[in-house]
């Protein structure tokens, strides 16, 4: 069973850059595809984007010139850095495993506070 | 870009059966995925490509897709049943309904 777990600062400051870790465990990230997911508080899912194990990528169009993922195999981890943030980029980030564009495995979720 | 339409809420009497839809333009010729979220916890798939059940989830829960909508059904409703539900398909993109609420009365 994969399991998946987040880490990374749980506040930002508004312009600065977040950046989360996904760390995989129970099998190899060498294969499938790999997604950050976000929910605002009280909101609903919006995807941000994946990473192929390849390293290909493909992002939400919406957030595209903000965000990257990227992908060390040899530790097990995917990451995402989101730029220049705001207080609207304040949600539970998600990481996931994707398979044929559905989500099967979810860490369990951080809180990222965007405020000065 | 396409969008998909959930209710915002689902009322359901304990033991009935509840329909959650999801409507999209010809979303029948899409894969449609299921995602139950209960308060403070991470979303879990219940239902993927329509149909197919991931092997913990209850046979009670289960899936179809046809022409404009695709439908999530909950027989014999529990009170363990009470959570956000969210449809997801891919587009170009991955895209999440709003989510629905279902509430077990």
């Amino acid at each position: 069973q994969v399991q998946l777990q987040e880490s990374g600062p749980g506040l930002v400051k508004p312009s600065e850059t977040l950046s989360l870790t996904c760390t995989v465990s129970g099998d190899s990230i060498s294969s499938y595809y790999w997604s950050w997911i976000r929910q605002p508080p009280g909101k609903g899912l919006e995807w941000l984007g994946y990473i192929y194990y390849t390293g290909i990528t493909n992002y939400n169009a919406s957030l595209q010139s903000r965000v990257t993922i990227s992908i060390a195999t040899s530790r097990n981890q995917f990451s995402l850095t989101l730029s220049s943030v705001t207080t609207a980029d304040t949600a539970i980030y998600y990481c996931a495993h994707g398979r044929d564009y559905f989500f099967d495995y979810w860490g369990q979720g951080t809180l990222v506070t965007v405020s000065s | 870009s396409y969008e998909v339409t959930q209710p915002l809420s689902v009322s359901v009497a304990l033991g009935q059966t509840a329909r959650i839809t999801c409507a999209g333009n010809n979303i029948g010729s899409k894969n449609v995925h299921w995602y139950q979220q209960k308060p403070g916890q991470a979303p879990v798939l219940v239902i993927y490509r329509d149909t197919n059940r991931p092997s913990v989830i209850p046979a009670r829960m289960s899936g179809s897709n046809s022409g404009n909508t695709a439908t999530l059904t909950i027989s014999r409703a529990q009170a363990g049943d009470e959570a956000d539900y969210y449809c997801q398909v891919w587009d170009s993109s991955v895209i999440f309904g709003g989510g629905t609420k279902l509430t077990v009365l």
